[in-house]
């Protein structure tokens, strides 16, 4: 059964300091990895897609990757009270042509 | 605008009654597919379509129907088979690899 596992949270930091939110995955051979936000009641927004080991930034958001550790984490630099949403992790199914699996989601919340 | 509309956004369902949520898109994409999303949970799969008058089963199609007419459409009925339907429903198209969502159907059952 491939799995994508995150921290419920929630996962409480003051404005203006870092977010961190972590997921990793059972699935050896995956090669796409998503973040998406998700308000409570709204639909999930794809924020980051990450394919390569390493970094990418973007804005506030750096998506990093390391596919030795099957570990893909999420940094939120300079958190504003905007950015509380649950943040939901998603990796791909090799072979599928697009399918996703997702992780439960970590709830973040920013603190004025 | 470009985009993938669902509709109603809310619905309420008596027992034993059949109901369908629509979803369409205009992004001209291949690939739809229905999830379900239940509180504190994720997203677990229904159906999926990657092309017109295809589709498939996913992790938990029992009590679900869909049906691909069209490119555009990709409507999922959920019968009174489904015996906890009271969730919410979101569909969602691929490009390459990026999914994207639909603003959802909270289904209840009255």
């Amino acid at each position: 059964q491939k799995e994508v596992e995150q921290n419920s949270g929630p996962l409480s930091v003051p404005e203006g300091a870092i977010a961190s939110l972590n997921c990793t995955y059972s699935d050896r051979v995956s090669q796409s990895f998503f973040w998406y936000r998700q308000y409570s009641g709204k639909s999930p927004e794809l924020i980051m897609s990450i394919y390569s080991n390493g970094d990418k930034e973007d804005g506030r958001f750096t998506a990093q990757l390391n596919k030795a550790s099957q570990y893909v984490s999420l940094l939120i630099r300079d958190s504003q009270p905007s950015d509380s949403a649950t943040y939901l992790c998603a990796v791909n199914v090799m072979g599928s042509q697009g399918n996703l699996i997702f992780g439960k989601g970590t709830k973040l919340s920013v603190k004025p | 605008d470009g985009g993938i509309t669902q509709s109603p956004k809310y619905l309420f369902r008596k027992e034993g009654q059949n109901v369908t949520l629509s979803c369409e898109q205009n992004l001209n994409h291949d690939a739809m597919y229905w999830y379900r999303q239940d509180p504190g949970q994720g997203l677990r799969l229904i159906y999926y379509s990657q092309i017109v008058n295809d589709f498939q089963k996913g992790d938990i199609a029992e009590g679900y129907s869909v049906s691909r007419e069209k490119k555009e459409s990709f409507p999922l009925t959920v019968t009174s088979a489904q015996k906890n339907p009271t969730a919410f429903y979101l569909c969602a198209s691929n490009t390459y690899n990026e999914q994207f969502f639909g603003p959802g159907t909270r289904l209840t059952v009255l």
